[in-house]
């Protein structure tokens, strides 16, 4: 079955960049998606398709995906960003899959 | 606004069944299909189980395969898990999630409040 690898955590000062790695299998030829989760919430979905973003989510989330790594790019990061961070991928064998999740930790 | 609002969890021995209700409003519920994504405490994202618009396409994770059931009420706005057999690794918190289209495929827009299934004697 096909398999999502994210980093357990990633640390970033405030005004900086934060990249955030979901590595799989040919990933590039699959739609990536990208959810944030704050602690005792549900998750909101802040990346769509690669790279689209949904209405309200600010213009410093980006998404890229190619080879077997699609990244979440966080411009700009702020102490509210702080966040779990999942990535999901629809495949024919596993249907839904999410990865392991990425604890981003503001400085 | 698009809500979407779980009820049905709760305390239950393993073994036992329980049904998931999730009431949606603010869309045109008929035109999505709708998933359940569940999240064990301290743990990451599963996905349980998808339905399509018109109930004509279903998935089920392996975890769950021949134990729980989902459907969907169009008229009613609502859709339910149906969860049988239960076992204690079913412990989590149960999201209803909003797909982004009418197929089963892509993301998952709108996320409502979840309930909490334990599994215990």
């Amino acid at each position: 079955s096909y398999v999502l690898t994210q980093p357990p955590s990633v640390s970033v000062a405030p005004g900086k960049t934060a990249r955030i790695t979901c590595g799989g299998n040919n990933i590039g030829s699959k739609s990536v998606h990208w959810y944030q989760q704050k602690p005792g919430q549900a998750p909101v979905l802040v990346i769509y398709y690669d790279s689209d973003r949904p209405s309200g989510i600010p213009e410093r989330f980006s998404g890229s995906n190619s080879g077997n790594t699609a990244t979440l790019t966080i411009s700009r990061v702020e102490a509210g960003d702080e966040a779990d961070y999942y990535c999901q991928v629809w495949d024919s064998s596993s249907d839904h899959l999410f990865g392991g999740g990425t604890k981003l930790t503001v400085l | 606004e698009v809500q979407l609002v779980e009820s049905g969890g709760g305390l239950v021995q393993p073994g036992r069944s329980l049904r998931l209700s999730c009431a949606a409003s603010g869309f045109t519920f008929d035109d999505y299909a709708m998933h359940w994504v569940r999240q064990a405490p301290g743990k990451g994202l599963e996905w349980v189980s998808g339905i399509s618009w018109n109930s004509g396409s279903i998935g089920y994770a392996d975890s769950v395969k021949g134990r729980f059931t989902i459907s969907r009420d169009n008229a009613k706005n609502s859709l339910y898990l149906q969860m049988n057999s239960l076992r204690a690794e079913d412990t989590a918190l149960y999201y209803c999630a909003k797909g982004g289209s009418s197929s089963l495929h892509g993301a998952f827009d709108i996320w409502g409040q979840g309930t909490m299934v334990t599994v215990s004697s």
